[in-house]
């Protein structure tokens, strides 16, 4: 099975700061990784497909990169809406493992 | 709009059994895998299961395999979850999600499963 392992697990930053998480697979998976922010009491939202495709609607202060086992997810100027969970997923037919999650907090 | 609505959570017993439903609106729902993702109380995202367009093929994480069982009906535009044999650390809210294509694109809000006794 492929595990997923983010880092760091939690992030404290201000607003305006370029925030970097990482996610690394523990064999290939090309580029077939998604990224989703969550935050409390709320379902899981799309932000990046195959690695670095931003879905429809996202801000483009966010952005996605890598391949292969190393992808980061970018925030270029965190805002205050930005406070949340972020989970890598990497994803296939048949199997969809998630990442443990960073929460990225006010400094 | 797309809508995924889950319902059947609740309270049930170690060993009992829950049926899941998500009812889906707002897209051609014959169209997309689909999927289940839970969500232990306070823990990260866990994928659960995913099912083909046709109901064909069918994919579950190692810890459910032989206790659930994910179904559809497209004609009823509905995804199901079976669960049986359930156990303490089953406790989580599911969400059900189409997969479009692949990767969760849209989300339910949730339903809560506990599992004690």
């Amino acid at each position: 099975d492929i595990q997923m392992t983010q880092s760091p697990s939690t992030l404290s930053a201000s607003v305006g700061d370029r925030v970097t998480i990482t996610c690394r697979a523990s064999q290939s998976i090309s580029n077939w990784l998604a990224w989703y922010q969550q935050k409390p009491g709320k379902a899981p939202k799309l932000l990046i497909y195959k690695a670095s495709s931003l879905e429809s609607g996202v801000p483009s202060r966010f952005s996605g990169s890598g391949s292969g086992t190393e992808f980061t997810l970018t925030i270029s100027s965190l805002q205050p809406d930005d406070f949340a969970t972020y989970y890598c997923q990497q994803y296939n037919s048949y199997s969809g493992t998630f990442g443990q999650g960073t929460k990225v907090e006010i400094k | 709009e797309v809508q995924l609505v889950e319902s059947g959570g609740g309270l049930v017993q170690p060993g009992g059994s829950l049926r899941l439903s998500c009812a889906a609106s707002g897209f051609t729902f014959s169209s997309y895998w689909m999927s289940w993702v839970r969500q232990a109380p306070g823990k990260g995202l866990e994928w659960v299961a995913n099912i083909k367009q046709d109901g064909s093929e069918k994919y579950y994480v190692d810890s459910v395999k032989g206790r659930f069982t994910i179904s559809r009906d497209n004609a009823k535009n509905s995804l199901y979850l079976q669960m049986n044999s359930l156990r303490a650390e089953d406790t989580a809210v599911y969400y059900c999600a189409r997969l479009g294509p692949m990767i969760a694109d849209y989300w339910g809000q949730g339903t809560l499963v506990t599992v004690s006794s």
